[in-house]
């Protein structure tokens, strides 16, 4: 079956950097994405791992490990309207995609 | 800009009704996907297709059918509305073969059954 984890809830600090985690179990991996989705709005994409390593996208990089099932996002520089929910998700080999649950981050001053 | 639109922001429908959400996007994608959205499950796949007049059952299709006649246009039908499909809809496209790439998500529908 699929499995995807991450923290429900995080809170971080204006200007400090922050790491929010997936860990997943998947028949099959052909890739892993985040996205951001803010309070009423649709998710847009952030990044997209398919090899092991770290992306790097301006403030946003994320990580991917497949031996290991494990991502991670790291948001640096937080900035107030980072504050949303960053969402995990694998697509399998068989074309499907399995998103976490999502994690709320909230950034204060 | 690619854009994803769907028929509605919110709908209200009896039980026992017959939905139909629509879903249109202008990037000549191959791939559309319906998911819905639910406090603590998270985006579940209901139903995608990765070609005009093809489907593929996601993970949860059950009470729910699509059509995909034209390539812009995926259609997701509740045949029988009940109280339990009461959630936000979301409709998402991509480009990529023979993998989905990033996907680009219209606004949702929210849909409440009564």
């Amino acid at each position: 079956g699929q499995n995807i984890d991450q923290p429900t809830e995080m809170t971080a600090t204006e200007g400090a950097i922050v790491q929010i985690n997936c860990t997943y179990q998947t028949s099959g991996f052909n890739g892993l994405f985040w996205y951001q989705q803010h309070a009423g709005e649709a998710p847009t994409f952030l990044s997209y791992n398919v090899l092991d390593g770290l992306e790097e996208k301006g403030r946003f990089s994320s990580f991917l490990s497949r031996s290991k099932g494990y991502s991670y996002l790291l948001l640096k520089e937080l900035q107030m309207k980072d504050s949303a929910s960053y969402l995990c998700a694998v697509l399998n080999t068989g074309n499907q995609f399995y998103f976490g649950t999502g994690t709320s981050l909230t950034v204060i001053p | 800009d690619v854009k994803v639109t769907q028929s509605s922001r919110y709908l209200v429908k009896r039980t026992g009704e017959k939905v139909f959400l629509e879903c249109v996007q202008d990037m000549d994608h191959e791939n559309m996907f319906w998911y819905r959205q639910d406090p603590g499950l998270g985006l579940r796949l209901i139903y995608f297709s990765y070609d005009v007049k093809m489907k593929e059952k996601g993970d949860i299709p059950e009470g729910y059918s699509v059509s995909r006649e034209k390539k812009e246009r995926f259609s997701l039908i509740l045949e029988s509305a009940s109280t339990n499909q009461t959630s936000m809809y979301l409709c998402a496209s991509s480009s990529g073969t023979p993998a989905p790439y990033e996907q680009y998500f219209g606004p949702g529908t929210r849909l409440t059954v009564t």
